[in-house]
């Protein structure tokens, strides 16, 4: 799998928008962009994913550059909640030995101000 | 998505023993994985664990020390064998979401055992 590099720490105040960045310029084709989040002493929670189109869902929103050497990853409107670290993950989907594997990094720690 | 019950959720062990941690899923699934955070880490993959055959071990981690057993698709354990200090870790097992492998599945996460070894 491709390696990220995330910035180490963000911060941001409550009601603006988090705009989180994951270099990842050594993707290949077959390979989806995943968000996830670990707010503290708690399991990961899966955030939002993307091959190559933006996608948005109820908590987020990813943008893909079009040579998919970088993504964003938005939260429109963050709370104090929202205070977590972000771990951007490249993953292949096709099968071989990494199949179903995510490879963490350090992730970003997105402190989240009143 | 699948829910995850992970026992215990903390304990605290003597080095030299042994501790199993239990991952009850509430639904059948492929495959189960055991991920280790260290303090102030990020999560490493100890394993994979598939039911009906070996699990599948990464680089660094071995049988005799995490074994795991998975007896059936919705529950796994790990063992943390012959602790020590080193082995204070929160360990999290973790399970796709969704019932394929297909783009459209991300991962559900346990909360995690956390261990401390004395």
């Amino acid at each position: 799998d491709a390696k990220t590099t995330q910035p180490t720490s963000m911060d941001c105040a409550e009601g603006r928008a988090a705009n989180l960045p994951c270099n990842h310029s050594t993707i290949s084709g077959n390979e989806y962009v995943y968000w996830y989040r670990q707010i503290h002493s708690q399991g990961p929670q899966y955030i939002i994913h993307g091959l190559k189109n933006n996608e948005t869902n109820e908590m987020a929103s990813l943008i893909i550059t079009e040579d998919r050497k970088s993504s964003t990853l938005i939260l429109p409107h963050a709370t104090l909640r929202d205070t977590a670290v972000y771990y951007c993950i490249v993953r292949s989907n096709a099968g071989g030995t990494s199949y179903g594997k995510l490879t963490f990094g350090q992730g970003t720690i997105l402190t989240v101000h009143p | 998505s699948a829910v995850i019950s992970q026992k215990p959720s903390r304990d605290i062990c003597q080095r030299g023993t042994s501790l199993t941690i239990q991952c009850q899923v509430d639904s059948q699934v492929t495959m189960m994985f055991w991920y280790r955070q260290q303090p102030g880490q990020s999560l490493t993959l100890i394993a994979t664990a598939n039911q009906g055959s070996e699990a599948t071990y990464e680089s660094g981690f071995v049988i005799d020390k995490f074994p795991i057993s998975r007896p059936n698709l919705t529950f796994s354990t790990l063992t943390v064998s012959n602790m020590s200090p080193e082995d204070s870790s929160i360990y999290l097992c973790s399970v796709s979401r969704g019932t394929g492998w297909g783009p459209n599945y991300g991962y559900t996460f346990g909360s995690g055992t956390r261990l401390t070894v004395v």
